[in-house]
């Protein structure tokens, strides 16, 4: 079935660095952009980073431009999400989601704890 | 960057009596809406996108209305499930795309 698998969360230091991955089956990987989307304990939904279907065009929210790095490998139906510089304030839950006009796929979620 | 703001923050409902929830953009959205219900534990579901669409799979008792600035999800006769926390967001003018603070609905 349709689905979007994210892994590589846990809990890092402040300043250190982690990868999150999300894996995607069940639909043509290589035709959608994909976001990254954090929810803090006890918050909301926050965006944090996009990319297009082929790679060429990545936006972030202006809370992880330049220490977050988003990209993704069509052949193997995954995306990433290089998160440096780590933040206390970065502690959350990541979703990845299938883009377009319906958001209507989203990974289960992993979750990132910064703390020394 | 559009705001998005929701209301009220919680809202107390009866089983089987009628929620009507409130979302407001900073500036027109036009119909580029989206509502999401998300559940303890669990990641968000698509409710409704361009405002008034239904997303695939989801009841009839659930409905999405508005443009521009002003928009509303109506959820007619709340079951047991439907106590949940809903999240509009707005994606005509990205990036970024926003979301609102949610919206509690709890049982009265």
């Amino acid at each position: 079935q349709v689905q979007l698998v994210e892994s590589g969360g846990g809990v890092v230091q402040p300043g250190r660095s982690l990868r999150l991955s999300c894996a995607a089956s069940g639909f043509i990987f290589s035709n959608y952009g994909i976001h990254w989307v954090r929810q803090a304990p006890g918050k909301g939904l926050e965006w944090v980073a996009f990319i297009s279907y082929d790679g060429s065009n990545k936006y972030y929210a202006d809370s992880v431009m330049g220490r977050f790095i988003i990209s993704r490998d069509n052949s193997k139906n995954t995306l990433y999400l290089q998160m440096n510089t780590l933040r206390t304030e970065d502690t959350a839950i990541y979703y990845c989601a299938k883009g377009g006009q319906e958001w209507n796929v989203w990974g289960q979620g992993t979750m990132v704890t910064v703390s020394s | 960057e559009i705001v998005m703001t929701q209301s009220p923050a919680t809202l107390s409902v009866s089983p089987g009596e009628r929620a009507t929830l409130s979302c407001r953009a900073s500036q027109s959205v036009s119909s580029n809406l989206a509502w999401y219900q998300q559940k303890p534990g669990q990641a968000p579901r698509l409710l409704v996108y361009g405002a008034s669409t239904r997303a695939t799979g989801i009841p009839a008792r659930f409905s999405g209305s508005g443009s521009g600035t002003e928009f509303t999800l109506t959820i007619s006769s709340l079951q047991s499930e439907d106590f949940a926390l809903y999240y509009c967001q707005q994606y005509n003018n990205w990036p970024p795309w926003t979301f609102g603070q949610g919206t509690k609905v709890e049982i009265k």
